[in-house]
């Protein structure tokens, strides 16, 4: 059992370069959420999905994009990095009711130079 | 707004000891709250979690945690605390009623020195 899977683990961009970060969960839970790790700010919403076709903004969308087409899927794409955007970002997925706990994948580390 | 305080950037025991890391949040109506260990260069793990009944709830590990709704307070413990307890620990607080947003606090460095 995979759980959430994020790919790629690892990528360095450019300035103004454009990148989807995919997440997929084999749990086959409705909610689906990114958030970015910043050193001493905890982890921060960027957006999130109640389920297939939804997306909603959370505490720090700006600069980020998402989509979720299919259920087990939930992809973040930025359009043109910036070096603001360099972080750790982690997928969650979640089977629904608000009292149920959050799984995570082992995180995406982006740089952007 | 719902938001969560981890007052304490690191903590630091000795192996053997008990082990107390603290979270204090603010959100509008009954809270859910949870606990999350990060070692390094992982994902996120679930530890526990409060959402009603008694207020000491037992997790993983052998951790707990003890809800006080007076001093809005969901403290993280340990009786014992071993070298591999060293890791990135974080609570998180959701509103009752809604499944969209869990709110993260900044996260506490646990030491256990041998």
């Amino acid at each position: 059992n995979a759980g959430v899977t994020q790919t790629p683990k690892f990528r360095v961009l450019k300035t103004g370069q454009s990148m989807t970060l995919l997440c997929a969960q084999d749990m086959n839970h409705e909610y689906m959420y990114w958030y970015r790790q910043d050193p001493g700010m905890g982890l921060r919403l960027i957006h999130y999905s109640v389920g297939e076709g939804t997306t909603a903004k959370g505490e720090v969308p700006d600069g980020y994009n998402v989509s979720r087409l299919k259920k087990q899927n939930f992809l973040l794409g930025l359009e043109s990095a910036a070096p603001s955007q360099t972080s750790v970002y982690f997928c969650a997925s979640m089977e629904g009711g608000a009292g149920t706990e959050a799984f995570f994948g082992q995180g995406t580390r982006l740089t952007v130079v | 707004a719902q938001s969560v305080a981890q007052p304490e950037d690191q903590v630091n025991v000795a192996e053997g000891n008990p082990l107390t890391v603290k979270c204090t949040y603010s959100v509008s109506g009954n809270p859910y709250l949870f606990w999350y260990v990060q070692y390094p260069n992982r994902g996120l793990q679930f530890l526990l979690k409060y959402i009603t009944g008694d207020n000491l709830v037992k997790g993983s590990y052998g951790f707990e945690a003890e809800f006080n709704k007076s001093q809005t307070s969901f403290h993280l413990k340990k009786p014992s605390a071993l070298v591999s307890d060293s890791a990135l620990y974080f609570c998180a607080v959701r509103r009752s009623g809604s499944a969209r947003q869990l709110t993260f606090g900044s996260g506490t460095q646990l030491t256990v020195l041998p």
